[in-house]
C-alpha cells in the first residue's frame, strides 16, 4: 500500500510568494494532520481534520497561512505571501479514527521548503 | 496542558552498547497515549510503538524495549546492542484521550550517534 504522499519534496521559492504543498493521505485514514519542523521549534501541528472538517487549527501560525481538505484524498497547505522564516520541513500525516488519541499517526516524507 | 520534554539532546554510542533514550511528559488526563517515533537521516518519521495509560507493562521488540512508569511520567526506549543504523532523531510523542486526542505533542527530540 502507499504512503502518505506529499508533494512538491523541495519547494524553494523568493519572499512574497505564494506556496501551496499537497498531500495525499493513506486511504481509508479519515484523520489529517499538517506539522512544521524547524531546528528552532521542533515538530509542531499546524493543523488537523477528522473527516474532511477542519478540529484544531490553533497551531497555524498565522493569517498567511490556510489548509483546506476538499476530500478524503487530497489536502492542501497554502502560505500567502510567503517569508523567509516559513522555511521549514512541511509534514503531512494521517491515521485512522476520528477524534481519538490512541491511532498512530503515518507521516509522508516532508516537502522541504526554503523562501528566499 | 501536555508536554513532552526528552532533556538529551545528543547522544553518542559506540556499536553494541546498550543506550537509553529518556521521555517525561506531563497530562491532566487520565486516558493518554504515548508513542515513539524515529526519523533517521533521510528524513521521514517512522512509528515505533504506543502505549495508552492504562498498560503499564513493558514491552520489548527485538532489540528494542520500553519502560513506562505512571508514578514517574516516564516511558523511556532502551537499544539494546546499538547498530550504526540506529544513528537517528528519535522523538517521544503524547497525545490525550477524547475527543480532541487527536493531538500529539512532541518532545524535542535526542539525536542518537551510534560509531562503528
Amino acid at each position: 500500500d502507499a504512503g502518505v504522499i506529499q508533494s512538491p519534496r523541495h519547494e524553494v521559492t523568493e519572499m512574497g510568494q505564494e506556496v501551496t504543498l499537497r498531500c495525499k493521505p493513506i486511504s481509508g485514514h479519515n484523520s489529517l494532520f499538517w506539522y512544521r519542523q524547524t531546528m528552532m521549534r521542533g515538530l509542531e501541528l499546524l493543523i488537523y481534520f477528522n473527516n474532511n472538517v477542519p478540529i484544531d487549527d490553533s497551531g497555524m501560525p498565522e493569517d498567511r497561512f490556510s489548509a483546506k481538505m476538499p476530500n478524503a484524498s487530497f489536502s492542501t497547505l497554502k502560505i500567502q505571501p510567503s517569508e523567509p522564516r516559513d522555511s521549514a520541513v512541511y509534514f503531512c500525516a494521517s491515521s485512522l479514527g476520528a477524534g481519538v488519541g490512541y491511532n498512530e499517526q503515518f507521516f509522508g516524507p516532508g516537502t522541504r521548503l526554503t523562501v528566499l | 496542558a501536555q508536554k513532552v520534554t526528552q532533556a538529551q539532546t545528543e547522544i553518542s554510542v559506540v556499536e553494541k552498547e546498550d543506550v537509553t533514550l529518556d521521555c517525561v511528559y506531563e497530562t491532566r488526563d487520565t486516558t493518554y497515549y504515548l508513542f515513539w517515533y524515529k526519523q533517521p537521516p533521510s528524513g521521514e518519521l517512522v512509528f515505533l510503538i504506543r502505549r495508552n495509560s492504562f498498560d503499564e507493562q513493558n514491552e520489548i521488540s527485538g532489540r528494542y524495549s520500553w519502560n513506562f512508569q505512571k508514578s514517574t511520567s516516564s516511558f523511556n526506549f532502551t537499544i539494546t546492542a546499538s547498530q550504526v543504523v540506529d544513528s537517528a532523531v528519535y522523538f517521544c510523542a503524547l497525545s490525550e484521550g477524547g475527543t480532541s486526542g487527536s493531538r500529539l505533542t512532541f518532545g524535542e527530540g535526542t539525536q542518537l550517534t551510534v560509531n562503528p
